[in-house]
Protein backbone atom coordinates (compact mmCIF):
# COMPACT_ATOMS: atom_id res chain seq x y z
CA UNK A 1 0.00 0.00 0.00
CA UNK A 2 1.14 3.35 -0.97
CA UNK A 3 2.15 5.89 1.50
CA UNK A 4 3.15 9.36 1.04
CA UNK A 5 4.85 11.69 3.73
CA UNK A 6 5.93 15.67 3.71
CA UNK A 7 8.34 17.33 5.54
CA UNK A 8 7.93 19.75 6.84
CA UNK A 9 4.82 19.96 8.00
CA UNK A 10 4.83 23.74 8.54
CA UNK A 11 7.39 26.14 7.54
CA UNK A 12 7.33 30.17 7.73
CA UNK A 13 10.29 31.51 6.00
CA UNK A 14 10.97 35.79 5.39
CA UNK A 15 10.12 36.96 1.73
CA UNK A 16 12.75 36.23 -0.48
CA UNK A 17 14.63 33.00 0.70
CA UNK A 18 14.45 30.01 -1.85
CA UNK A 19 13.08 27.25 -0.16
CA UNK A 20 12.98 23.23 -0.37
CA UNK A 21 10.01 20.95 0.24
CA UNK A 22 10.05 17.22 0.60
CA UNK A 23 8.12 14.34 -0.26
CA UNK A 24 8.44 10.98 0.12
CA UNK A 25 6.96 7.49 -0.70
CA UNK A 26 7.03 3.77 -0.03
CA UNK A 27 5.90 2.13 -3.08
CA UNK A 28 8.70 3.82 -5.94
CA UNK A 29 5.47 1.68 -9.06
CA UNK A 30 4.37 4.99 -9.99
CA UNK A 31 2.93 6.52 -12.97
CA UNK A 32 3.59 9.77 -11.66
CA UNK A 33 3.47 12.74 -9.24
CA UNK A 34 1.31 15.88 -8.83
CA UNK A 35 2.51 19.10 -6.84
CA UNK A 36 -0.70 20.73 -5.45
CA UNK A 37 -1.05 24.09 -4.01
CA UNK A 38 -4.32 24.34 -1.54
CA UNK A 39 -5.37 27.44 -0.01
CA UNK A 40 -7.50 27.90 2.92
CA UNK A 41 -10.96 26.75 2.20
CA UNK A 42 -10.03 26.21 -1.21
CA UNK A 43 -10.16 23.41 -4.02
CA UNK A 44 -6.70 21.98 -5.18
CA UNK A 45 -4.52 24.14 -8.14
CA UNK A 46 -2.26 21.83 -9.97
CA UNK A 47 1.15 23.15 -9.99
CA UNK A 48 3.45 20.46 -11.64
CA UNK A 49 3.49 16.86 -12.90
CA UNK A 50 6.41 14.72 -13.33
CA UNK A 51 5.79 11.79 -15.28
CA UNK A 52 7.78 8.18 -14.04
CA UNK A 53 10.25 8.58 -16.15
CA UNK A 54 11.24 11.94 -15.74
CA UNK A 55 13.68 13.57 -12.98
CA UNK A 56 12.35 17.49 -13.22
CA UNK A 57 9.74 19.47 -14.05
CA UNK A 58 9.81 23.94 -13.96
CA UNK A 59 7.23 25.98 -13.83
CA UNK A 60 7.73 30.20 -13.25
CA UNK A 61 9.57 30.25 -9.77
CA UNK A 62 8.74 26.50 -9.09
CA UNK A 63 10.95 23.07 -9.58
CA UNK A 64 9.94 19.69 -8.75
CA UNK A 65 12.07 16.87 -9.00
CA UNK A 66 12.19 13.02 -9.03
CA UNK A 67 14.48 10.35 -7.93
CA UNK A 68 11.80 7.43 -8.58
CA UNK A 69 14.21 4.70 -7.35
CA UNK A 70 14.77 6.05 -3.49
CA UNK A 71 11.30 7.35 -3.09
CA UNK A 72 11.57 10.96 -3.26
CA UNK A 73 10.41 14.41 -4.46
CA UNK A 74 11.22 17.78 -3.41
CA UNK A 75 9.53 20.75 -4.53
CA UNK A 76 12.04 23.97 -4.80
CA UNK A 77 10.55 27.71 -4.90
CA UNK A 78 12.66 30.60 -5.48
CA UNK A 79 12.73 33.75 -4.44
CA UNK A 80 9.69 33.12 -2.41
CA UNK A 81 6.64 35.89 -2.27
CA UNK A 82 3.83 36.26 0.57
CA UNK A 83 1.64 34.83 -1.94
CA UNK A 84 3.51 32.04 -1.99
CA UNK A 85 1.71 31.30 1.27
CA UNK A 86 -0.34 27.79 1.00
CA UNK A 87 -0.79 24.47 2.24
CA UNK A 88 1.27 22.39 -0.89
CA UNK A 89 0.40 18.95 -1.26
CA UNK A 90 1.95 16.06 -2.81
CA UNK A 91 0.37 13.36 -4.50
CA UNK A 92 1.29 9.80 -5.83
CA UNK A 93 0.11 8.49 -9.06
CA UNK A 94 -0.04 4.60 -8.49
CA UNK A 95 -2.24 1.52 -8.41
CA UNK A 96 -4.28 -0.20 -10.94
CA UNK A 97 -7.06 2.93 -11.11
CA UNK A 98 -4.16 5.20 -11.05
CA UNK A 99 -5.51 6.97 -7.86
CA UNK A 100 -4.04 9.76 -6.03
CA UNK A 101 -2.32 9.35 -2.63
CA UNK A 102 -1.50 12.53 -0.82
CA UNK A 103 0.67 13.15 1.69
CA UNK A 104 -0.40 15.37 4.52
CA UNK A 105 0.90 18.82 3.33
CA UNK A 106 3.12 21.45 4.19
CA UNK A 107 1.92 24.43 5.20
CA UNK A 108 3.73 27.28 4.07
CA UNK A 109 3.84 31.04 5.19
CA UNK A 110 6.04 33.08 3.90
CA UNK A 111 6.70 37.00 5.92
CA UNK A 112 6.58 40.14 4.49
CA UNK B 1 -15.18 27.19 -18.50
CA UNK B 2 -14.91 25.17 -15.27
CA UNK B 3 -13.30 21.91 -16.01
CA UNK B 4 -14.52 20.11 -13.09
CA UNK B 5 -17.78 21.64 -11.68
CA UNK B 6 -19.12 20.43 -7.76
CA UNK B 7 -22.53 21.17 -6.76
CA UNK B 8 -23.35 21.87 -4.20
CA UNK B 9 -20.58 24.41 -2.72
CA UNK B 10 -22.18 24.11 0.85
CA UNK B 11 -24.13 21.49 2.11
CA UNK B 12 -25.42 21.98 5.91
CA UNK B 13 -27.62 19.16 7.31
CA UNK B 14 -29.11 16.92 9.88
CA UNK B 15 -27.99 13.60 10.78
CA UNK B 16 -29.87 11.04 9.46
CA UNK B 17 -30.34 12.75 6.32
CA UNK B 18 -30.02 11.43 2.69
CA UNK B 19 -27.94 13.47 0.99
CA UNK B 20 -26.25 13.72 -3.02
CA UNK B 21 -23.18 15.30 -4.38
CA UNK B 22 -22.96 16.11 -8.12
CA UNK B 23 -19.93 16.33 -10.26
CA UNK B 24 -19.11 16.66 -13.54
CA UNK B 25 -16.38 17.41 -15.97
CA UNK B 26 -16.45 19.04 -19.48
CA UNK B 27 -12.88 17.85 -20.37
CA UNK B 28 -13.63 14.55 -22.36
CA UNK B 29 -11.61 12.59 -19.52
CA UNK B 30 -13.02 8.99 -19.18
CA UNK B 31 -12.46 8.53 -15.86
CA UNK B 32 -13.75 10.19 -12.59
CA UNK B 33 -12.91 9.94 -8.43
CA UNK B 34 -14.12 11.28 -5.37
CA UNK B 35 -11.64 12.05 -2.16
CA UNK B 36 -12.57 13.24 0.73
CA UNK B 37 -10.25 15.53 3.00
CA UNK B 38 -11.03 15.13 6.76
CA UNK B 39 -10.52 17.94 9.47
CA UNK B 40 -7.09 17.24 9.55
CA UNK B 41 -7.08 18.31 5.85
CA UNK B 42 -5.52 14.56 5.10
CA UNK B 43 -6.91 14.00 1.17
CA UNK B 44 -8.02 10.13 0.61
CA UNK B 45 -9.63 8.33 -2.76
CA UNK B 46 -13.12 7.34 -2.09
CA UNK B 47 -14.24 5.41 -5.18
CA UNK B 48 -12.69 5.84 -9.42
CA UNK B 49 -14.54 5.33 -11.95
CA UNK B 50 -13.85 4.48 -15.39
CA UNK B 51 -15.99 4.85 -18.75
CA UNK B 52 -19.27 4.48 -15.89
CA UNK B 53 -17.60 1.17 -14.33
CA UNK B 54 -16.47 1.10 -10.62
CA UNK B 55 -12.58 0.11 -10.51
CA UNK B 56 -11.93 1.50 -7.30
CA UNK B 57 -13.93 1.16 -3.87
CA UNK B 58 -11.51 2.09 -0.90
CA UNK B 59 -12.92 1.08 2.78
CA UNK B 60 -16.05 3.18 2.44
CA UNK B 61 -19.36 2.47 4.40
CA UNK B 62 -21.55 1.34 1.97
CA UNK B 63 -24.06 4.58 2.93
CA UNK B 64 -21.83 6.05 0.02
CA UNK B 65 -23.13 4.89 -3.31
CA UNK B 66 -21.73 6.58 -6.13
CA UNK B 67 -23.83 6.91 -9.64
CA UNK B 68 -22.00 7.50 -13.05
CA UNK B 69 -24.70 7.94 -15.67
CA UNK B 70 -22.46 8.79 -18.55
CA UNK B 71 -18.36 9.75 -18.61
CA UNK B 72 -18.96 13.19 -17.68
CA UNK B 73 -20.76 12.77 -14.29
CA UNK B 74 -19.78 11.08 -11.56
CA UNK B 75 -22.72 11.83 -8.12
CA UNK B 76 -21.64 10.97 -4.65
CA UNK B 77 -25.01 9.52 -2.38
CA UNK B 78 -25.12 9.49 0.99
CA UNK B 79 -27.05 7.65 3.29
CA UNK B 80 -28.21 8.03 6.78
CA UNK B 81 -25.48 10.63 6.94
CA UNK B 82 -23.20 10.55 10.42
CA UNK B 83 -21.13 13.15 12.21
CA UNK B 84 -17.79 11.76 11.20
CA UNK B 85 -19.02 12.19 7.37
CA UNK B 86 -18.28 16.28 7.69
CA UNK B 87 -15.78 16.84 5.41
CA UNK B 88 -14.54 18.26 2.31
CA UNK B 89 -15.39 15.73 -1.21
CA UNK B 90 -13.67 16.68 -3.96
CA UNK B 91 -14.58 14.69 -7.66
CA UNK B 92 -11.49 14.90 -10.15
CA UNK B 93 -11.12 13.55 -13.57
CA UNK B 94 -8.38 11.91 -16.17
CA UNK B 95 -7.73 10.32 -18.96
CA UNK B 96 -6.70 6.73 -17.79
CA UNK B 97 -4.89 6.23 -20.29
CA UNK B 98 -3.60 8.67 -21.22
CA UNK B 99 -0.42 10.75 -21.46
CA UNK B 100 0.49 12.22 -18.59
CA UNK B 101 -3.11 10.77 -16.15
CA UNK B 102 -2.82 14.98 -14.83
CA UNK B 103 -5.90 14.66 -12.47
CA UNK B 104 -7.99 18.09 -12.57
CA UNK B 105 -9.99 18.61 -9.33
CA UNK B 106 -13.27 20.44 -8.71
CA UNK B 107 -13.37 23.07 -6.17
CA UNK B 108 -15.07 20.81 -3.16
CA UNK B 109 -18.27 20.42 -1.99
CA UNK B 110 -18.13 21.09 2.41
CA UNK B 111 -20.38 19.18 4.16
CA UNK B 112 -21.55 19.68 7.52
CA UNK B 113 -23.51 17.18 9.50
CA UNK B 114 -25.32 18.66 12.70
Amino acid sequence: KQEVTQIPAALSVPEGENLVLNCSFTDSAIYNLQWFRQDPGKGLTSLLLIQSSQREQTSGRLNASLDKSSGRSTLYIAASQPGDSATYLCAVNSGSARQLTFGSGTQLTVLP
Amino acid sequence: DTAVSQTPKYLVTQMGNDKSIKCEQNLGHDTMYWYKQDSKKFLKIMFSYNNKELIINETVPNRFSPKSPDKAHLNLHINSLELGDSAVYFCASSHLAGVGNEQFFGPGTRLTVL
